[in-house]
């Protein structure tokens, strides 16, 4: 099991670039999640899904795009890029039921010029 | 809405000292209670949980009670070590929140031979 896997590690773009963060599990979770960490800030969830065709806002979403065509994938889209998008991704999955342990991938590190 | 607050860090401790962190939430209903710790460069592990009041977690010498009259999950280990050196996040899930966790600020520990 590779568990939660996110791509890329590392990113900078330009203000007003879009790009796409990858995040895929292998163990056929329901449910996922797109968090953003910021110092002093713990983890904000952006946006999550409760399963393939089905996703939702969470307390951070406006900027970020996420769809969920598969239960393995759940990629989160950046339209146009700007510096207080400057962050930590991290993408989680779990079972689903609130007191079930989420699992969270290596995140990726997004700068913003 | 939901809430959790940790106390301020960041923490420094010297080997073999005890540990605690405070934790208090706000929540709706019989929420779900985490920690999680992540170390450096890597995404968030799960600690411990406890799923309804008066439940203990407990993992690698470290536990938290689940206090529903004073709305706390402190976290505490009676001596660390200098792999304990990490940054700890409170959570909460709520019962109807699927995937959807709420997360303290996080407190830094630092832990000295």
């Amino acid at each position: 099991n590779a568990g939660v896997t996110q791509t890329p590690k590392f990113q900078v773009l330009k203000t007003g670039q879009s790009m796409t963060l990858q995040c895929a599990q292998d163990m056929n979770h329901e449910y996922m999640s797109w968090y953003r960490q910021d110092p002093g800030m713990g983890l904000r969830l952006i946006h999550y899904s409760v399963g393939a065709g089905i996703t939702d806002q969470g307390e951070v979403p406006n900027g970020y795009n996420v769809s969920r065509s598969t239960t393995e994938d759940f990629p989160l889209r950046l339209l146009s890029a700007a510096p207080s998008q400057t962050s930590v991704y991290f993408c989680a999955s779990s079972y689903g039921a609130s007191g079930n342990e989420q699992f969270f991938g290596p995140g990726t590190r997004l700068t913003v010029l | 809405g939901n809430s959790v607050t940790q106390m301020e860090g960041p923490v420094t401790l010297s080997e073999e000292a005890f540990l605690t962190i405070n934790c208090t939430y706000t929540a709706t209903g019989y929420p779900s209670l985490f920690w999680y710790v992540q170390y450096p460069g890597e995404g968030l592990q799960l600690l411990l949980k406890a799923t309804k009041a008066d439940d203990k977690g407990s993992n690698k010498g470290f536990e938290a009670t689940y206090r529903k009259e004073t709305t706390s999950f402190h976290l505490e280990k009676g001596s660390v070590q200098v792999s304990d050196s990490a940054v700890y996040f409170c959570a909460l899930a709520g019962g109807t929140s699927y995937g959807k966790l709420t997360f303290g600020q996080g407190t830094i520990l630092t832990v000295h031979p």
